[in-house]
């Protein structure tokens, strides 16, 4: 089945500067490859997808770019704030699974002021 | 996106006991989800609740376990049974809506002592 490996597990940054999440997976059926961001008591809430047929989306300070053949994908968050600060899920779905979405490990940003 | 109200939002439970958690979705729809999150950790799914039929569980959840129902389209119960503190989790329910974004309900907070 689908595995999802996510990397930093931590990552701390000055605020204003970049942050880069990375994520790989492991089916090449893998289609659909949304983003998580979890505050501290909080549901998980999505902040940015992407489908296989695109490389890169851009929302404001947040883009995801995919890498098909090499079948990974990362979260680029430009121009850090405090309130970014939080952890970061990365997941990847796959239809030949019923379309369950198979999440990595999570990341803890933290944005110093 | 749905509204996806979940109750309860947490409980203290002795072990032995099973505790019954509802999720209730403002609209119909048609694949909803059950997570698990261990603390610090990712989201872990449980099981995908289908309508009208027999839930499908991932590889380490059984039915015995975590039954599941699943009775219309806007409404299923999670089920945690004989507990024991190795269950202390959060709980959450999800669902598709939107094409194929995932939303998840607010959880239950799962204390076993």
């Amino acid at each position: 089945g689908e595995n999802v490996e996510q990397h930093p597990s931590t990552l701390s940054v000055q605020e204003g500067d970049s942050a880069v999440i990375k994520c790989t997976y492991s089916d090449s059926a893998s289609n659909y490859f949304p983003w998580y961001k979890q505050e501290l008591g909080k549901r998980p809430q999505l902040i940015i997808d992407i489908r296989s047929n695109v490389g890169e989306k851009k929302d404001q300070r947040i883009a995801v770019t995919l890498n098909k053949t090499a079948k990974h994908f990362s979260l680029h968050i430009t121009e850090t704030q405090p309130e970014d600060s939080a952890v970061y899920f990365c997941a990847a779905r796959s239809y030949n699974q019923g379309g369950k979405l198979i999440f990595g490990q999570g990341t803890e940003l933290s944005v110093k002021p | 996106s749905a509204v996806i109200s979940q109750k309860p939002s947490r409980d203290i439970c002795q072990r032995g006991t099973s505790l019954t958690i509802q999720c209730q979705v403002d609209s119909q729809v048609t694949m909803m989800f059950w997570y698990r999150q261990q603390p610090g950790q990712s989201l872990t799914l449980i099981a995908t609740a289908n309508q009208g039929s027999e839930a499908t569980y991932e590889s380490g959840f059984v039915i015995d376990k975590f039954p599941i129902s699943r009775p219309n389209l806007t409404f299923s119960t999670l089920t945690v049974s004989n507990m024991s503190p190795e269950d202390s989790s959060i709980y959450l329910c999800s669902v598709v809506g939107g094409g194929e974004k995932l939303f998840f309900g607010s959880g239950t907070q799962l204390s076993v002592l």
